[in-house]
């Protein structure tokens, strides 16, 4: 596999679940991020890891918890959502560096339901 | 604190014609990277390209070119001869920063949906 993966790409879930999003990058990338990316509004930045350490968390709410156990994987563990929460979860990922800032490279996308 | 601005909210072209999608920003750095992605209806940004604060040269890639205006804050992309493929949702973004390992922050315009017909 190339580039960075995403799984499920769909996943429907009630407002008592407990589910988690998956994102992976093959890129040797050490910067990852998840991105939220509701109708109508721009892309939102929730979480950022570097070197595997979370430098960011953009106000989101606690149901939304990330883990981050390498610099390659990084997962979006959901609990309690409500249904304002349903949109397209984006994960990325660049190489940082003192040269300065990249690209990021997005995954496909996990499209979230929440009944 | 930083800003994009995509006025054009959706574009309508027919197959063939150029079209240009404006990008306005807002910044208080003096080092900035501006980009442009593309997202077709499967989901999936795709980068198109990257220019940073001191690098005012226009670029040209194929049917694509982009126009950096510091003098103006712009930063637009044009499609020449558009084509059907290209209809998807454009988004311009920023970053602000020089040398940090802090992880890069895209500030995200709201996005141009670009419809090319036949």
């Amino acid at each position: 596999e190339t580039g960075v993966t995403q799984t499920p790409r769909h996943l429907v879930m009630g407002m008592t679940n407990k589910k988690s999003l998956k994102c992976e990058q093959h890129l040797g990338h050490n910067a990852m991020y998840w991105y939220k990316q509701s109708a109508k509004k721009p892309l939102e930045l929730m979480f950022v890891y570097n070197f595997k350490e979370q430098t960011e968390n953009n106000s989101v709410p606690s149901r939304f918890s990330p883990e981050c156990p390498n610099s390659s994987h990084l997962f979006l563990h959901l609990h309690t959502l409500q249904p304002e929460d349903s949109a397209l979860y984006l994960c990325a990922s660049s190489q940082e560096s003192q040269q300065g800032l990249y690209e990021q490279y997005f995954g496909p996308g996990t499209r979230l339901t929440v009944t | 604190a930083q800003k994009v601005t995509q006025a054009q909210t959706e574009i309508s072209v027919v197959e063939k014609e150029d079209v240009t999608l404006d990008c306005v920003y807002e910044t208080r750095d003096t080092t900035y990277y501006l980009f442009w992605y593309k997202q077709p209806p499967s989901g999936e940004l795709v980068f198109l390209i990257r220019r940073n604060s001191f690098d005012e040269q226009n670029e040209i890639s194929g049917r694509y070119s982009w126009n950096f205006q510091k003098s103006t804050s712009s930063f637009n992309f044009t499609i020449t001869a558009s084509q059907v493929v290209d209809s998807a949702v454009y988004f311009c973004a920023l970053s602000e920063g020089g040398a940090e390992t802090s992880g890069s922050r895209l500030t995200f315009g709201e996005g141009t949906q670009l419809t090319v017909n036949p």
